[in-house]
């Protein structure tokens, strides 16, 4: 029984689309967040909700746009996709330990 | 600007002696420090956490060891496993719940 899932978990799309990933979780929590890997392997967090407020943002371009219709689902949208937004996009949920999804390996042609 | 520093992107051990694999952070104001093991083509999972107030914490044959003063945590595997040859992540975050992630270490534990 998958705590933490996402779909797609891979993304191939052309400069320009717009695409989503969506992410939910049936552990109960109230925070869920977005983190982006990127080539060197580093983890960024890029959002994260409580209680479907959104509590921190980081310095993220707004062609990112996370979205959470209710507490177990939290959305990221992409708008306008260029080439260096290829990474490796990481939901999670959780307070304080952390619980990830499997990830979305998303590659902009 | 990285708050939380993995100096050593890989390490090999020998099947069931100690790894220590060790992290450094920059910013006072972090509470709360965490360790995450990752295996390919899968997300982090959590594997031990140790707060500001204390300096050791035990779960089977993991410890994570924290030094304030230095800012520096680690953490030891005793005995190593095959099974532990992961990406290992360490965190921190601040009072505001932000976390900082450092950007790995490949642990191979050699049969």
């Amino acid at each position: 029984d998958t705590a933490v899932s996402q779909t797609p978990k891979y993304l191939v799309t052309q400069m320009g689309n717009d695409k989503s990933i969506k992410c939910e979780q049936n552990l109960g929590h109230d925070t869920m967040y977005w983190y982006k890997q990127d080539s060197k392997k580093f983890l960024k967090i890029m959002f994260s909700y409580n209680n479907k407020e959104l509590i921190i943002n980081e310095t993220v371009p707004n062609r990112f746009s996370p979205k959470s219709p209710d507490k177990a689902h939290l959305n990221l949208h992409i708008n306008s996709l260029e080439l260096g937004d290829s990474a490796v996009y990481f939901c999670a949920s959780g307070r304080y330990e952390q619980y990830f999804g499997p990830g979305t390996r998303l590659t902009v042609t | 600007d990285q708050q939380v520093k993995q100096n050593s992107p890989s390490l090999s051990v020998q099947e069931g002696r100690i790894s220590i694999l060790n992290c450094d952070y920059t910013n006072s104001m972090f509470d709360y420090f965490l360790w995450y093991k990752k295996y390919p083509a899968e997300g982090p999972t959590f594997l031990i956490s140790i707060s500001s107030i204390k300096d050791k914490n035990e779960d089977g044959r993991f410890t994570v060891f924290l030094n304030k003063s230095a800012k520096h945590l680690s953490l030891h595997i005793v005995p190593s496993q095959p099974g532990d040859s992961a990406v290992y992540f360490c965190a921190a975050s601040d009072v505001g719940n932000q976390f900082y992630f450092g950007t790995g270490t490949s642990l191979t534990v050699i049969p």
